[in-house]
């Protein structure tokens, strides 16, 4: 079946340094790609989006890269705040009809002092 | 400009009560998503709708559960007879059209059932 997945439920990082989240999809049909952040007890929040013909996009301190040959996606965060601990989320999409954003499992981002 | 909008955020019901949740979405949002998150998981895709219409119900269990989208008034969540199972949060979500742009989400509202 279709699925998105994250190699690591955890990840632990010095303040300051940079960090990677790592998301694997499966739906090689999938053509929109989107990063979400999500704080305790508050909803997702938009990060970072990338198209299926793109293979980089940067913004404010994140990048995202996507590779289609390996179906992986990353996330990178530059300068690790600890504004930026909270749980991650990669979420893939087919935008032809009838398609549903599909969220991965969700990884946990814990930036120490 | 106000985002998404969910009430209540926090819901406490009885074994066979009914639950309803709502959700207003941004100004000039048509297109209405409901998610399910269980604890330590991620989000789950339970219905699709457009003003007045429900596009797609695929994810959302067959009984007991339904959701609208009047051309006034917010979106509604309706979950009849809660067991314990039901106990989650519930995410909305807007888009102008059909996933394009970003994705708003509400803060949500955790069900609880006893």
């Amino acid at each position: 079946g279709e699925s998105v997945g994250l190699h690591l439920p955890t990840l632990s990082v010095q303040e300051g340094d940079n960090s990677i989240i790592n998301c694997a999809y499966s739906n090689s049909a999938s053509d929109y790609f989107i990063w979400y952040k999500q704080e305790s007890g508050k909803g997702p929040q938009f990060i970072i989006d990338i198209r299926s013909n793109m293979d980089k996009r940067q913004g404010q301190r994140v990048t995202v890269l996507l590779n289609k040959t390996v179906k992986h996606l990353s996330l990178q965060i530059a300068a690790t705040q600890p504004g930026d601990s909270a749980v991650y989320f990669c979420a893939e999409i087919y935008t032809g009809a009838n398609s549903k954003l599909t969220f991965g499992k969700g990884i946990t981002l814990s930036v120490r002092p | 400009n106000a985002g998404v909008m969910q009430n209540p955020r926090h819901l406490v019901r009885r074994r066979g009560q009914e639950a309803r949740l709502r959700c207003s979405p941004m100004k000039g949002h048509s297109h209405v998503y409901w998610y399910r998150q269980l604890p330590e998981e991620g989000l789950k895709f339970m219905v699709y709708l457009q003003k007045e219409n429900i596009i797609d119900e695929s994810g959302m269990p067959k009984e007991r559960f339904s959701a609208e989208f009047p051309k006034e008034g917010p979106s509604i969540l309706r979950i009849q007879q809660v067991v314990r199972g039901d106990s989650a949060a519930y995410f909305c979500a807007s888009s102008q059209g059909h996933y394009t742009g970003e994705l708003f989400f509400g803060e949500g509202s955790r069900l609880t059932v006893l």
